[in-house]
């Protein structure tokens, strides 16, 4: 079973400043997919940015890039240049085992400040 | 290209009733999952389905069902409907190939008073 967990329920940060949100995640699959995904007050679910286990280079799109260490079993984010549309509960979610299952963490909330 | 799309966005029921939620994926897609969200619980995964078949299942009482249409429409449903049931409910869809990414739809939130 695949598990992921975010340790960070509440962040907050000043608007154009650098945070990091953390995730980690525990599976015994050899081949498993890690997300990030950001949901405004709309509830929309949006997707951040995708990490293919088997890809050592660490993704990035735009101002979002992650940190995989897969020995460590962690997945973080880092927002740079935070923008208030930044806003939102972000979910870090695992899919893997041959299913199109995603498994989410409880999300973390995060704040911008202007 | 249009998103995925679910109806209705709001519905509210009363406990032993019954609901039905549809949900139109993304064009050219034929995987359609189908996501439980609530303040307790968090995210949690109900069925998916690709092809016309239910490919994998999560572990909910069978109130709750499923099914998809040739077009890669999907619809599920809950019957006997209870108070535990009000919830945010999430439709996502890709492609064919496990491991491609989900995009979700707006949701449908569902009362059950």
């Amino acid at each position: 079973a695949q598990t992921v967990t975010q340790s960070q329920p509440e962040m907050s940060v000043q608007e154009a400043e650098t945070v990091t949100l953390s995730c980690t995640y525990d599976t015994s699959e050899s081949d498993y997919y890690l997300f990030w995904y950001k949901q405004p007050p709309s509830r929309q679910m949006i997707l951040v940015i995708r990490q293919e286990a088997y890809k050592q280079q660490n993704a990035t799109e735009n101002r979002f890039s992650v940190n995989f260490q897969k020995a460590a079993k962690s997945f973080s984010l880092k927002i740079s240049d935070s923008q208030l549309g930044d806003a939102a509960m972000y979910f870090c979610a695992s899919l893997g085992g041959g299913a199109q299952k995603l498994v989410f963490g409880q999300g973390t909330r995060l704040t911008i400040n202007p | 290209k249009a998103g995925v799309t679910q109806t209705p966005r709001y519905l509210i029921k009363t406990r032993g009733q019954q609901v039905t939620l549809s949900c139109s994926p993304i064009s050219g897609h034929r995987s359609v999952s189908w996501y439980q969200q609530t303040p307790g619980q968090g995210l949690q995964f109900l069925f998916e389905y690709f092809s016309e078949t239910q490919r994998n299942k999560g572990n909910f009482p069978g109130r709750f069902s499923g099914r998809q249409f040739s077009n890669s429409r999907s619809e599920m449903n809950v019957s006997t409907l209870e108070l535990g049931d009000s919830a945010l409910y999430l439709c996502a869809s890709s492609l064919q190939v496990v491991g491609e990414t989900q995009y979700f739809g707006p949701g449908t939130r569902l009362l059950v008073l």
